[in-house]
């Protein structure tokens, strides 16, 4: 297994400009999810979905659309990137709803906004 | 809506000392509580958690930590450290119910002097 996979590791952006961080797991896991990391304020949860087609918000929703149209992917999108969005992105997966399953983490990706 | 304190942002401690990360949660009920790892420029690692029955915990790389109810702590203990344990500490801790969301702490950065 590959486990949980993120693409791109880095990316440059301008203020405005949109894009999607991909996600991916191959572990067949229900539940899905994206936290940003900044520095001095540990991650943060940005959305979550309990399975394929059901999404929720998190702490810091403003600015991300997500959506999962199947088990294995879970696509963040910036629809008009601001400098504030700069940060490490993690996207996790766990087999299923109950926080008692074991939660993997993906290496992240590095967004900067300029 | 649950919520997790770490208080310390950095601790150093000499290598072969023991180590004592504190972490203090709010929530209504029995919450799931979890210590992860981050070295540097990786992702993250699970080190334990707890979700029922004995309130001490073992992980891996010699780690512990004791779930006491009474003072909303989850605090990490290693009675001996490896200068390869300096990372980042997260602690988080998860909801019981429909959507069983993880929100972690602000992190301890622990620095080992040799």
């Amino acid at each position: 297994n590959a486990g949980v996979t993120q693409t791109p590791k880095f990316q440059v952006l301008k203020t405005g400009q949109s894009m999607t961080l991909q996600c991916a797991q191959d572990m067949n896991h229900e539940y899905m999810s994206w936290y940003r990391q900044d520095p001095g304020m540990g991650l943060r949860l940005i959305h979550y979905s309990v399975g394929a087609g059901i999404t929720d918000q998190g702490e810091v929703p403003n600015g991300y659309n997500v959506s999962r149209s199947t088990t294995e992917d879970f696509p963040l999108r910036l629809l008009s990137a601001a400098p504030s969005q700069t940060s490490v992105y993690f996207c996790a997966s766990r087999l299923s709803q109950p926080a008692t399953d074991t939660q993997y983490f993906g290496p992240g990706t590095r967004l900067t906004v300029l | 809506a649950q919520s997790v304190t770490q208080p310390d942002i950095h601790i150093t401690v000499s290598e072969g000392a023991s180590l004592e990360l504190r972490c203090n949660y709010s929530y209504g009920a029995t919450p799931y509580l979890f210590w992860y790892v981050q070295s540097p420029g990786q992702g993250l690692q699970l080190l334990l958690k707890y979700f029922s029955g004995d309130t001490l915990v073992q992980g891996i790389k010699g780690f512990e930590a004791e779930f006491k109810r009474s003072q909303s702590s989850f605090n990490l203990r290693k009675p001996s450290v490896h200068w390869s344990d300096a990372a980042e500490y997260f602690c988080a801790v998860g909801a019981r119910g429909r959507d069983d969301k993880i929100i972690f702490g602000k992190g301890t950065r622990l620095h080992i002097l040799p």
